[in-house]
């Protein structure tokens, strides 16, 4: 199976800050990965697709890069909806597999 | 409005099984693929199961392959997940998801979750 690191695993920021979040790929998957918000208690929801299309409705603040194994989401200008854990998921091949999520903190 | 209801979640002994269902509206259910993606309490997300819009492609997680038995009734608009011989570890809430598309893992809807509890 593919493995995906997320990295970091917390980070501390303020309303206003740039924040960029990485995952990496053991293994090239052109650009099948996604990004998911999940808030506590409530279910995942999709953020950017095939690395960095952005899903209908999500602000345009969210923005995801990259392809092969290395892939970054970013969020410029943090809002305080924004704080919740965030994960990547590839779909290249099966079983799909998720980052280990960054749960990112008011500071 | 594209929806998902889990249902079936319950406690159950180690060793016993249990049959998951989600019901699902606002879309042409057939034109695409479902999973089934579970979090345990304070962890992360793990995928679980995939099936393609007709059904005859079907994964598993290695944690789970022998054990877990997704399917679905395109008649119904309804996911399944028959889960057998549960272990502790598989105490998780159970969301399952919309593909985007007929054999898609990109996942645009998602239910509420159905809660497993795996205890003696």
């Amino acid at each position: 199976a593919i493995q995906m690191t997320q990295s970091p695993s917390s980070l501390s920021a303020s309303v206003g800050d740039r924040v960029t979040i990485t995952c990496r790929a053991s293994q090239g998957i052109r650009n099948d990965l996604g990004w998911y918000q999940q808030k506590p208690g409530k279910a995942p929801k999709l953020l950017v697709y095939g690395a960095s299309s952005l899903q209908s409705g999500v602000p345009s603040r969210f923005s995801g890069s990259g392809s092969g194994t290395d892939f970054t989401l970013t969020i410029t200008s943090l809002q305080p909806e924004d704080f919740a854990t965030y994960y990547c998921l590839q779909d290249y091949s099966y079983p799909l597999t998720f980052g280990g999520g960054t749960k990112v903190e008011i500071k | 409005e594209v929806q998902l209801l889990e249902s079936g979640g319950d406690l159950v002994q180690p060793g016993g099984s249990l049959r998951l269902s989600c019901a699902a509206s606002g879309f042409s259910f057939s034109s695409n693929a479902m999973s089934w993606v579970r979090q345990a309490p304070g962890k992360g997300l793990d995928w679980v199961s995939g099936i393609s819009g007709s059904g005859g492609s079907t994964n598993y997680a290695d944690s789970v392959k022998g054990r877990f038995t997704i399917s679905r009734d395109n008649s119904k608009s309804t996911l399944y997940l028959q889960m057998h011989s549960l272990r502790v570890e598989d105490t998780a809430i159970y969301y399952c998801a919309k593909g985007t598309g007929y054999n898609s893992g990109t996942l645009d809807y998602w239910g509420q979750g159905t809660l497993v509890t795996v205890s003696s």
